[in-house]
């Protein structure tokens, strides 16, 4: 069974980077895309960006100036780099998988809520 | 961007009622790339449907979805307790990928 975890700071402050990792088992990281979405509290979702496990990479363009996703396949992890955050950037944060040959995303992570307070 | 629009916002409803979800777009999408996920308080969104009309394995169903070009629809024909939730449809027609804002089903 797939399952996917999100670590990293629960607290950031602002202008500073919020660092998340996303950590894959029970399957490889080869032959996906692998996600970021966030939901701001009380809201809706956001999807952030992908990277493939082969490197290629794509980012929501009201975002893309300060993501950046990179990913580790001899760890099955990815992780997410968010600069100069604002408290606009606090929501909880999903990592999620999509299958190379289909759009959905399939398996996601628990979720992980970042605030970004001084 | 396709800005994904979802009708109503809120759907009062009582188990045993029929559920109609609507999700606009602002331009054609293909069917391929329509998705549904359900999502729950405290929980990850869920996949429901893709490709518009495909049901997830294991879904019930009373559980559909049907539509084409910028309107497309779920359909929950027997609501049971467990699918008070907030729906949320998805496009992977071009990117970015983008979210409606969510229909919450809620116990009239």
């Amino acid at each position: 069974q797939v399952q996917l975890q999100e670590s990293g700071p629960g607290l950031v402050k602002p202008s500073e980077t919020l660092s998340l990792t996303c950590t894959v088992s029970g399957g490889s990281i080869s032959s996906y895309y692998w996600s970021w979405i966030r939901q701001p509290p009380g809201k809706g979702l956001e999807w952030i960006g992908y990277i493939y496990y082969s490197g290629s990479t794509d980012y929501n363009p009201s975002l893309k100036s300060r993501v950046t996703i990179s990913v580790d396949t001899s760890k099955n992890q990815f992780s997410l780099k968010l600069t100069s955050v604002t408290a606009a950037d606090t929501a909880v944060y999903y990592c999620a998988r999509r299958p190379r040959k289909w759009y959905y995303l399939d398996y996601w992570g628990q979720g992980t809520l970042v605030t970004v307070s001084s | 961007e396709i800005v994904l629009t979802q009708s109503p916002g809120t759907l009062s409803l009582s188990p045993g009622e029929r559920a109609t979800l609507s999700c606009r777009a602002s331009q054609s999408v293909s069917s391929n790339y329509l998705v549904w996920y359900q999502q729950k308080p405290g929980q990850a969104p869920r996949l429901l449907i893709h490709a518009a009309s495909t049901r997830a394995v294991g879904l019930p169903d009373r559980f559909s979805g049907s539509g084409s070009g910028t309107d497309f629809t779920l359909t929950i024909s027997r609501l049971e307790p467990e699918d008070f939730a907030v729906y949320y449809c998805q496009q992977y027609g071009s990117s970015p990928w983008t979210f409606g804002q969510g229909t919450k089903v809620e116990i009239k």
